[in-house]
C-alpha cells in the first residue's frame, strides 16, 4: 500500500480563489509528522507547513493551512487567495516513528496551475 | 551560503563511468539526507546521516551507490559504473533535527540533474 497518496495529478484554479490539495496517508505508528513542500519549475523543494500527529490544532502558516483529519488519515493543504506564483508541484510527505527515523516518504505530487 | 548547496548542478556521464555528487548542508545541521527524484515523481529516500554516522542506507538501490560524510558536514554521493536507470535528480537535504521524531523540516538543495548516456 502507498504510504502517501495524492489523487490529484493536476489542478487548475482561478487566481485569488482558495484551493485544497488532497493527501491521505497510511501508517500504523501513533507518532508521525506530515509535511508539505512546493517545487517550482526551477526544481528547489520549499518547505511550507508541518503537522504532528499529536498536535491538537490544525497548522497554519500565512496563506497555508493544513486540514488534518486524523481518523480519516488525511492532511489536505489549503491555500487561500491563490497567486500566480503558487503555480508549482506540491508534495505531501510523512515521517514515521519517534526514534532515529528521520526519512521522509513522499507522494507523487499535484501540479497546481493558477490561471490569471 | 545560507542554504543547502549542491554541485554540480548538472552532470552528464557515459554509461559505465563513476560520478560523485557533492552536498554542503546548512551550517550546524546535524542530519543530512539524500533523495533520488525520477522525472514526474516524488523524491525517494536513499540514505541518512546524523553527523558522520550513516544511520540508514536502506534506500540505496544497489552496491554501486555509496555515500559518505566523513567530518559530519559535507557529504558526497558516489555512483560507480553508472547505468541509464541512474538518470534522475539527486536531492540533498539537511535538518537541525537529531532524531526522536523531530518536527524540524528538511531543507533541500537545488539538486544535481544526472544524465547517463
Amino acid at each position: 500500500a502507498q504510504k502517501i497518496t495524492q489523487t490529484q495529478p493536476g489542478m487548475f484554479v482561478q487566481e485569488k480563489e482558495a484551493v485544497t490539495l488532497d493527501c491521505t496517508y497510511d501508517t500504523s505508528d501513533p507518532s508521525y509528522g506530515l509535511f508539505w513542500y512546493k517545487q517550482p519549475s526551477s526544481g528547489e523543494m520549499i518547505f511550507l507547513i508541518y503537522q504532528g500527529s499529536y498536535d491538537q490544532q490544525n497548522a497554519t502558516e500565512g496563506r497555508y493551512s493544513l486540514n488534518f483529519q486524523k481518523a480519516r488519515k488525511s492532511a489536505n493543504l489549503v491555500i487561500s487567495a491563490s497567486q500566480l506564483g503558487d503555480s508549482a508541484m506540491y508534495f505531501c510527505a510523512m515521517r514515521e516513528g519517534n526514534f532515529g527515523n528521520e526519512k521522509l516518504t513522499f507522494g507523487t505530487g499535484t501540479r497546481l496551475t493558477i490561471i490569471p | 551560503g545560507a542554504g543547502v548547496s549542491q554541485s554540480p548542478r548538472y552532470k552528464v556521464a557515459k554509461r559505465g563511468q563513476d560520478v560523485a555528487l557533492r552536498c554542503d548542508p546548512i551550517s550546524g545541521h546535524v542530519s543530512l539526507f539524500w533523495y533520488q527524484q525520477a522525472l514526474g515523481q516524488g523524491p525517494e529516500f536513499l540514505t541518512y546521516f546524523q553527523n558522520e554516522a550513516q544511520l540508514d542506507k536502506s534506500g540505496l538501490p544497489s552496491d554501486r551507490f555509496f555515500a559518505e560524510r566523513p567530518e559530519g558536514s559535507v557529504s558526497t554521493l558516489k555512483i560507480q559504473r553508472t547505468q541509464q536507470e541512474d538518470s534522475a535528480v539527486y536531492l540533498c537535504a539537511s535538518s537541525a533535527g537529531t532524531g526522536g521524531g523531530s518536527n524540524q523540516p528538511q531543507h533541500f538543495g537545488d539538486g544535481t540533474r544526472l544524465s547517463i548516456l
